[in-house]
């Protein structure tokens, strides 16, 4: 069982350019979230892909979108990139069990994102 | 929204004891977990309360009283091993989301 992959590992990238990361689950979970840590803080929750659809947001704007494929995994699209966009982006997969009980999530290693 | 507060570093010596404190604001409590994050790498879970109570996991136990608003990591018998960011984080009632603190920072010396 290969675990959450991302990538690419790393990544820099100019303001106003675009970027594409990718994700794909573990083995059997249906559930992709995406979160973005700066250095020092915790991660914050971008939002959550079920069913291919967004199914929940945090507070990220427009700019921010993602896609989820019927395999399961999942892309995070960043466009009119800022300089404090600079962050390491970490996907987590879950399996669906419904908001009265919990799954654990599993988090890929990351993609380090670096805007010049 | 919810405020989530933690320590933001502790120094403990190796074989001894350690709690990090968490203390969360929610509109709706569903759920209080603790993920370990070593530098540069992807959060791990350890452990997560529903319930007021105890969990005990090994050398780590997780403590939660949901009337406070509190929850504690209680690492036993730490190792080098252990230094680590210590990350508390709540789930909100209806939400799929899981809100973070900062981190804890803990820096075992020998």
């Amino acid at each position: 069982d290969a675990g959450v992959t991302q990538s690419p590992t790393h990544l820099i990238k100019t303001r106003g350019q675009q970027v594409t990361l990718r994700c794909s689950p573990k083995s059997g979970h249906d559930t992709v979230s995406w979160y973005q840590q700066a250095l020092g803080q915790g991660p914050q929750f971008i939002f959550q892909y079920y069913e291919e659809e967004e199914r929940q947001r945090g507070n990220f704007p427009d700019r921010f979108s993602g896609h989820q494929f019927p395999n399961y995994s999942s892309e995070l699209n960043v466009n009119a990139l800022l300089l404090g966009d600079s962050a390491l982006y970490l996907c987590a997969s879950s399996l669906d069990v419904g908001r009265d009980s919990y799954n654990e999530q599993f988090f890929g290693p990351g993609t380090r994102l670096t805007v010049l | 929204g919810q405020n989530i507060d933690q320590p933001t570093e502790m120094t403990a010596t190796e074989g001894a004891i350690v709690q990090i404190n968490c203390t969360y604001q929610t509109s709706g409590f569903n759920g209080l977990f603790w993920y370990q994050q070593h530098a540069g790498e992807a959060p791990t879970f350890l452990s997560y309360n529903v319930l007021d109570g105890l969990e005990e996991k090994g050398r780590f136990s997780s403590f939660l009283s949901r009337s406070k608003g509190y929850s504690y990591l209680l690492l036993k018998e730490l190792q080098m091993k252990d230094s680590a960011s210590y990350l508390c984080a709540v789930r909100e009632r209806n939400n799929n989301d899981m809100r973070f603190g900062a981190g804890t920072r803990l820096t075992v010396k020998p």
